[in-house]
């Protein structure tokens, strides 16, 4: 799976959107773009998911640039909730079996 | 809805005692189930994995064990832990769709304490 980076922690005030960044400069063409979070001592919870168009669910929206390289999780109105450890993921299509490996993450803090 | 539930929350055994920790997933039909490991601070080790009912796939040599008796059912044992067998486990299911491309959902995941 290609490496992603992330920024080591990031700070959001409550109402305002959080942008989280991720590049995956090494993705392949058949490489899928996931992003989860984890709220300490929970297990991780999906988020987004997606492969070159940009997606948006009842939870955040995902926009993925043109060339893939890169991409950001939105979090339209962040609430104190979403305070956590955002990870972004890049891998193939998931077949059984396949393992998510995740990286150091993004801790979010949203601030009053 | 698809819910998964994994128990016990938390869990302190000595060394060298046994281990059962138990995942159940409700509202889906032959999921794939997986087992992982999170060590304080690093990232999610896959131990193990299920694609169906005694199929099981193990992805690190160690002493544990997976067992998967009934579709939604997938335990995870030890017979004799160590205490490098401390962690927080975690179980996960995603849907067994034909071309894949399905997020895998977690429990809240059991946090085990090796004395």
């Amino acid at each position: 799976d290609a490496k992603t980076t992330q920024p080591t922690s990031m700070d959001c005030a409550e109402g305002r959107a959080a942008n989280l960044p991720c590049n995956h400069s090494t993705i392949s063409g058949n490489e899928y773009v996931y992003w989860y979070r984890q709220i300490h001592s929970q297990g991780p919870q999906y988020i987004i998911h997606g492969l070159k168009n940009n997606e948006t669910n009842e939870m955040a929206s995902l926009i993925i640039t043109e060339d893939r390289k890169s991409s950001t999780l939105i979090l339209p109105h962040a609430t104190l909730r979403d305070t956590a450890v955002y990870y972004c993921i890049v891998r193939v299509e998931e077949t059984s079996g396949s393992r998510l490996t995740f990286g150091e993450g993004t801790q979010l803090t949203v601030n009053p | 809805s698809q819910t998964i539930h994994q128990w016990p929350a938390t869990l302190v055994q000595p060394v060298g005692s046994p281990l059962s920790l138990e995942c159940t997933v409700e509202g889906t039909s032959n999921p794939n189930l997986y087992w992982y490991r999170q060590a304080a601070g690093r990232g999610l080790q896959l131990l193990f994995y299920s694609v169906g009912i005694g199929q099981i796939s193990s992805e690190v040599p160690q002493n544990l064990s997976a067992s998967r008796p009934q579709d939604r059912q997938f335990i995870l044992s030890s017979k004799k832990l160590l205490l490098s067998d401390s962690g927080f486990y975690l179980c996960a299911w995603s849907l067994s769709i034909p071309g894949g491309n399905q997020p895998q959902h977690f429990g809240d995941g059991t946090r085990l304490s090796i004395l």
